[in-house]
C-alpha cells in the first residue's frame, strides 16, 4: 500500500449504531487530520494530530471522538450519528511542523463516503 | 479569519480550449496557497502551490497559477484542455496563525471538458 489509505469507503450506519473508520498512511508523516466534505460546503477540518497528540478540535461534536494510537493510524469513532452527519469523511497526513517546512504540503485519502439513516 | 472565494461552481470548456478556473482569498498576513484536484471516487491531491518568490507557479498535469497580491487572487490556468481534466478543483489558504496544518478550502469548481 502507499500513500493514505481509508477504510471503509462506504459506511451505512443507523443513529443508534456505533462504527469507526480507518486511516492508514505509509509516506512517514507526523501529522494526520479528519476532514468532513459535504455537498455544495468548503472542506471542514474536524481534528489535527501532531505525534499523536491533538493539536485541532474544530468544535466539533462529541458523538464524533476521534483516536490516533501512532503516527501512522488515525481511527475516527462515530456514535449516535445525525442524518445532517452524513458526507465524505478525508484522512490527509503531513510531514508535520517540525518537518514539514514552508507550506507543509497534505496529503489526501480517498475518503469514507458516510450515510446515515 | 480566512477565506477564500472560488467564481462558479461549475465550469465548462471545450476540449482543447484555454482552462480559466478563479479563486480569491481575504487574508491578513500574505498566505500560502494552494490549487488541489478531486477526482470521481478519490482523495484531494495537490496541483500546485505558492508560498514565496517567483509568482508564477507551475504545477502538474500543465496547470498554472499566478499569485497577485494586488488582486488578492490565485486563478488557475491550463492553456489547453484535456478530456481527463474533468474533476472538480478546490484552492484553499494556508493559516499563518496556526502554521500550516490548518487549511481553508474554497466550495469548489466543478470542470466539466466538452468534447
Amino acid at each position: 500500500e502507499t500513500g493514505v489509505t481509508q477504510t471503509p469507503r462506504h459506511l451505512v450506519m443507523g443513529m443508534t449504531n456505533k462504527k469507526s473508520l480507518k486511516c492508514e498512511q505509509h509516506l512517514g508523516h507526523n501529522a494526520m487530520y479528519w476532514y468532513k466534505q459535504s455537498a455544495k460546503k468548503p472542506l471542514e477540518l474536524m481534528f489535527v494530530y501532531n505525534f499523536k497528540e491533538q493539536t485541532e478540535n474544530n468544535s466539533v461534536p462529541s458523538r464524533f471522538s476521534p483516536e490516533c494510537p501512532n503516527s501512522s493510524h488515525l481511527f475516527l469513532h462515530l456514535h449516535t450519528l445525525q442524518p445532517e452527519d452524513s458526507a465524505l469523511y478525508l484522512c490527509a497526513s503531513s510531514q508535520g511542523p517540525y518537518g514539514g517546512g514552508v507550506a507543509d504540503t497534505q496529503y489526501f485519502g480517498p475518503g469514507t463516503r458516510l450515510t446515515v439513516l | 479569519a480566512q477565506s477564500v472565494t472560488q467564481l462558479g461552481s461549475h465550469v465548462s470548456v471545450s476540449e482543447g480550449a484555454l482552462v480559466l478556473l478563479r479563486c480569491n482569498y481575504s487574508s491578513s498576513v500574505p498566505p500560502y496557497l494552494f490549487w488541489y484536484v478531486q477526482y470521481p471516487n478519490q482523495g484531494l491531491q495537490l496541483l500546485l502551490k505558492y508560498t514565496t518568490g517567483a509568482t508564477l507557479v507551475k504545477g502538474i498535469n500543465g496547470f498554472e497559477a499566478e499569485f497577485k497580491k494586488s488582486e488578492t487572487s490565485f486563478h488557475l490556468t491550463k492553456p489547453s484542455a484535456h478530456m481527463s481534466d474533468a474533476a472538480e478543483y478546490f484552492c484553499a489558504v494556508s493559516d499563518p496563525d496556526f502554521g500550516n496544518e490548518k487549511l481553508t478550502f474554497g466550495t469548489g469548481t466543478r470542470l466539466t471538458i466538452i468534447p
